[in-house]
């Protein structure tokens, strides 16, 4: 069983719903990050967390320490929101992220 | 745009081979990890570097060796390449004032053959 699980493995959705992903941990962390990944390989960081909640545009991201799980949050997707995003953990100071193998989605106009 | 930069982005080699990749760290971040990232799968982490010293290593064997220069840029070499060792490679520089806020390079895809 893999430390990092991410559900769903691949989501395809319509222009304007509202869309959430989902991580499961199952090791102790310090912090959480969200990644968003396109097609080109590049890899963009959405949000990095440890308690609560963040927002960013359109984008939210939640973390819940006691049951060791992470949600994104995506409202009004839009097609250029189609990517993969990667669930990861950071386990401590020596950059050990552990990363969940992704969500692809895809947005339809 | 992360002002992080790898180069190459693509290239091909034969079992055997050795190759180096190059990452420069966005301005002032000293600490630079590596990853490798098989198709359809997340990335794994290969190595961090911090001024210079190798500060953390996941599990991969000694034929994957690195190096951070003065400027905080760092080199990705690995030796006897095998055909699972065909992958995107990334790295992220971070600085210890960012919280652990990571900006990731485009990657180098490289193809063993």
């Amino acid at each position: 069983k893999n430390e990092v699980e991410q559900s769903p493995q691949n989501l395809t959705a319509q222009e304007g719903e509202f869309i959430t992903i989902n991580c499961s941990y199952s090791v102790g962390i310090s912090a959480l990050h969200w990644l968003q990944q396109h097609p080109g390989g590049g890899i963009v960081s959405l949000f990095m967390l440890s308690s609560g909640k963040k927002k960013h545009g359109r984008l939210i991201a939640t973390i819940n320490i006691q049951e060791k799980h992470s949600s994104l949050h995506i409202t009004a997707s839009h097609p250029r929101d189609s990517a993969v995003y990667i669930c990861a953990v950071y386990r401590g100071s020596q950059g050990n992220l552990i990363f969940g193998k992704g969500t692809k989605l895809s947005v339809k106009p | 745009e992360t002002g992080v930069t790898q180069s190459p982005t693509h290239l091909i080699k034969t079992r055997g081979q050795q190759v180096t990749l190059r990452c420069s760290s966005q301005s002032g971040h000293n600490t630079v990890s590596w990853y490798q990232q098989a198709l359809g799968q997340g990335p794994q982490f290969i190595f961090q570097y911090y001024r210079e010293e190798e500060n953390g290593r996941g599990n991969f064997p000694p034929r994957f060796s690195g190096l951070q220069f003065p400027n905080y840029s760092s080199e990705l070499n690995v030796n006897a390449l095998e055909l699972d060792d065909s992958a995107l490679y990334l790295c992220a520089s971070s600085h210890p004032s960012n919280t652990g806020e990571l900006f990731f390079g485009e990657g180098s895809r490289l193809t063993v053959l």
